[in-house]
């Protein structure tokens, strides 16, 4: 699996857009790029997940550059409940497979009042 | 919204004894997962289960760990003699199987703690 590099930390004030970048230089075609949080020592919980177009959900926006060697995670606006540990995982699409998950250490992401 | 529920919330057992984490996966999943956590460090992932037998597993899952889905809707993973060092996070985790974007979703966790 391709790896990922994710700072370790950042910080965002309550109410602004939360920019979590990742940097996977080496992914393939058949990989997707997933992103998870851990709050606390809670299960990971997930957010999305794209391959190479912008994607938004109900939690969050996936903007994966052209050459997908990069991605950033936008909470557009962030509350204190979303400081956790942000994950930013590659894992390969091919058809059958166990596909399970290798987790970083992830981008500590503190929502400050 | 299903979810992955995961019994007890908290194990507290002494070393060398046999414990069992259990798991209710979403039904209609087909693939179910044990990651564990040890405190401060990353999720590590155990093991792999699909169509009753495992799919791949870690270097982790050493003979003292075995799983098993004894009825169409829990999902278990026993250490046969515990040790401190097995003292951490257990995540359970299934997804549905029906194609290679399908997401897993994770339980809450069983904080495992041997003493």
């Amino acid at each position: 699996d391709a790896k990922t590099t994710q700072p370790p930390s950042m910080d965002c004030a309550e109410g602004r857009a939360a920019n979590l970048p990742c940097n996977h230089s080496t992914i393939s075609g058949n990989e997707y790029v997933y992103w998870y949080r851990q709050i606390h020592s809670q299960g990971p919980q997930y957010i999305i997940h794209g391959l190479k177009n912008n994607e938004t959900n109900e939690m969050a926006s996936l903007i994966i550059t052209e050459d997908r060697k990069s991605s950033t995670l936008i909470l557009p606006h962030a509350t204190l409940r979303d400081t956790a540990v942000y994950y930013c995982i590659v894992r390969p699409y091919s058809g059958a497979g166990s596909y399970q998950l290798t987790f970083g250490k992830g981008t500590k992401l503190s929502v400050i009042p | 919204e299903p979810e992955v529920t995961q019994t007890p919330s908290h194990q507290v057992t002494q070393m060398g004894q046999e414990v069992i984490l259990r798991c209710v996966p979403i039904s209609n999943h087909l693939y179910f997962y044990w990651y564990r956590q040890i405190l401060g460090q990353k999720v590590e992932f155990l093991v792999s289960f699909y169509n009753n037998e495992i799919s791949e597993k870690s270097e982790i899952f050493d003979d003292q760990f075995s799983v098993e889905r004894p009825d169409g809707s829990n999902f278990t993973l026993k250490i046969r003699s515990t040790k401190l060092e097995d003292s951490a996070m257990y995540f359970c985790a299934s997804r549905d199987g029906t194609g290679g974007t399908d997401t897993q979703y994770f339980g809450p966790g069983t904080r495992l703690t041997v003493l």
